[in-house]
């Protein structure tokens, strides 16, 4: 089993949805919680950051950590042609200790 | 300012030929990383400066080398490659919790 268990799709939408993209986790240890975003063949972009548990939001961007559950989402509203990416959900146990990521996410959103 | 520069952004070499990766960043981040990226698939860690002290090597081949020449700058030495070896290479600093990431150098070894 992987630490990190995420869909990797693809998910299709239509411009204007509302977009949710979760990421399940095993070891309760982990506290702090990162989103990236990457557009094809370009580096991967910190798009959300969370330490703990708790909601955090940036625009039309939401990403929600329940350790309890072990499951983080980041919610993306109004969705645009341009938020089509792969999503990534990142997640370590100490500060400056290893990343792990999930398998990633490839969103489209069709206008 | 969260920006990490790398160079070359394309790089094609022969399985023979040594070549270096670049790596650049200005925001004080103390931590430094290189990652491999195979298409479709999340990065993988690959080597971690701390202070500009190696700290993490993750059982990577020896064709594979780094230097961390100062607190700004990481080097990936490459030499006698072999054709899985390409992929986006991705450098990344760290201050205390968030990473960022530079765009990558994409390798193709003949």
């Amino acid at each position: 089993q992987k630490e990190v268990e995420q869909d990797p799709g693809p998910l299709s939408v239509p411009e204007g949805a509302i977009v949710s993209l979760n990421c399940t986790y095993s070891n309760s240890a982990f506290q702090y919680f990162m989103w990236y975003r990457q557009y094809s063949r370009k580096g991967p972009e910190l798009l959300m950051y969370t330490y703990s548990s708790g909601n955090k939001e940036d625009g039309r961007f939401t990403a929600q950590v329940d350790k309890s559950s072990k499951y983080i989402s980041l919610f993306i509203r109004d969705s645009q042609p341009s938020d089509s990416a792969t999503y990534l959900c990142a997640m370590r146990r100490t500060v400056g200790g290893k990343l792990i990521f999930g398998q990633g996410t490839e969103l489209s959103v069709k206008p | 300012d969260t920006e990490v520069t790398q160079t070359p952004k394309h790089l094609v070499m022969g399985m023979t030929n040594k070549k270096s990766l670049k790596c650049e960043q200005h925001m004080g981040h103390r931590a430094m990383y290189w990652y491999k990226q195979k298409a479709k698939k999340p990065p993988e860690l690959m080597f971690v400066y701390s202070y500009e002290k190696l700290s993490i090597n993750e059982s990577v081949p020896s064709r594979f080398s780094p230097e961390c020449p100062n607190s700004s700058l990481l080097n990936l030495h490459l030499h006698a490659l072999q054709p899985e070896d390409s992929a986006l290479y991705l450098c990344a600093s760290s201050r205390a919790d968030e990473q960022f990431f530079g765009p990558g150098t994409r390798l193709t070894v003949l």
